[in-house]
């Protein structure tokens, strides 16, 4: 079965440089979760769409911005990047309306800011 | 504000041990509660639980939410190398209509079966 597609696997910036993370959602999910989980951490929840719509926000910096376009991949794009950045990023997708319906992640982007 | 806790936060046993993982939570806007096993990378989902009382079951994996002392467990029988992971639980919160929301994950207990 298709699962959560995340690009790229692996990406290594420098401070104050800009990054942009995409996910490609289970065919047929409508709604995307976007998690960040630092070193030795639980995953953060830091925000979501559902049909294009930001549906919620959770600890998401101000230098990040994330969009769902209409084939419903989501990308969130970092910039002015600094070290407590360096953390994997997960995407999770789900199919909002359907009762009992959990979220699946993707494998996640490993981010790296020297 | 939101929480959700897990204990033990790591755990060592042998294999064929039976082991007993806990989640406890104080979310608003409560929908689901659910377990994911995470290997290095992404979280595997296990169960999402609903309903108070009705266990569910996968194999030697079994779960079980109590929505009135706001807990659940993750059980685990007869364990094997292959289940050491970390296991989140995580709760389902969601302001509005819809049936998904944000997930508020605890901190994970790192199970360790050794041989």
């Amino acid at each position: 079965a298709a699962g959560v597609i995340q690009s790229p696997r692996h990406l290594i910036k420098e401070k104050r440089e800009t990054a942009t993370l995409k996910c490609y959602p289970i065919p047929r999910h409508d709604t995307v979760y976007w998690y960040q989980q630092g070193p030795g951490q639980d995953p953060q929840f830091l925000i979501s769409f559902y049909e294009k719509m930001q549906s919620d926000k959770g600890s998401i910096p101000d230098r990040f911005s994330a969009q769902q376009f209409s084939d419903y991949h989501s990308e969130l794009n970092m910039s002015s990047l600094e070290l407590g950045d360096s953390a994997l990023y997960f995407c999770a997708s789900s199919l909002r309306d359907r009762v009992n319906q959990p979220q699946h992640f993707g494998d996640g982007t490993r981010l790296s800011i020297l | 504000e939101d929480k959700v806790v897990q204990s033990p936060l790591s755990l060592v046993v042998h294999e064929g041990d039976t082991v007993t993982l806990n989640c406890s939570y104080e979310v608003t806007n409560f929908r689901s509660l659910l377990w994911y096993k995470q290997e290095k990378k992404a979280p595997t989902f296990l169960f999402m639980l609903t309903s108070s009382g009705i266990e569910k079951k996968s194999g030697r994996l079994s779960s079980i939410l109590d929505k009135k002392e706001l807990f659940s467990i993750l059980n685990i029988t007869a364990t094997q190398t292959g289940d050491s992971a970390v296991y989140l639980c995580a709760v389902g919160s969601l302001r509005g209509s819809g049936n998904t929301g944000k997930l508020i994950f605890g901190q994970g207990t790192t199970l360790q079966v050794k041989p």
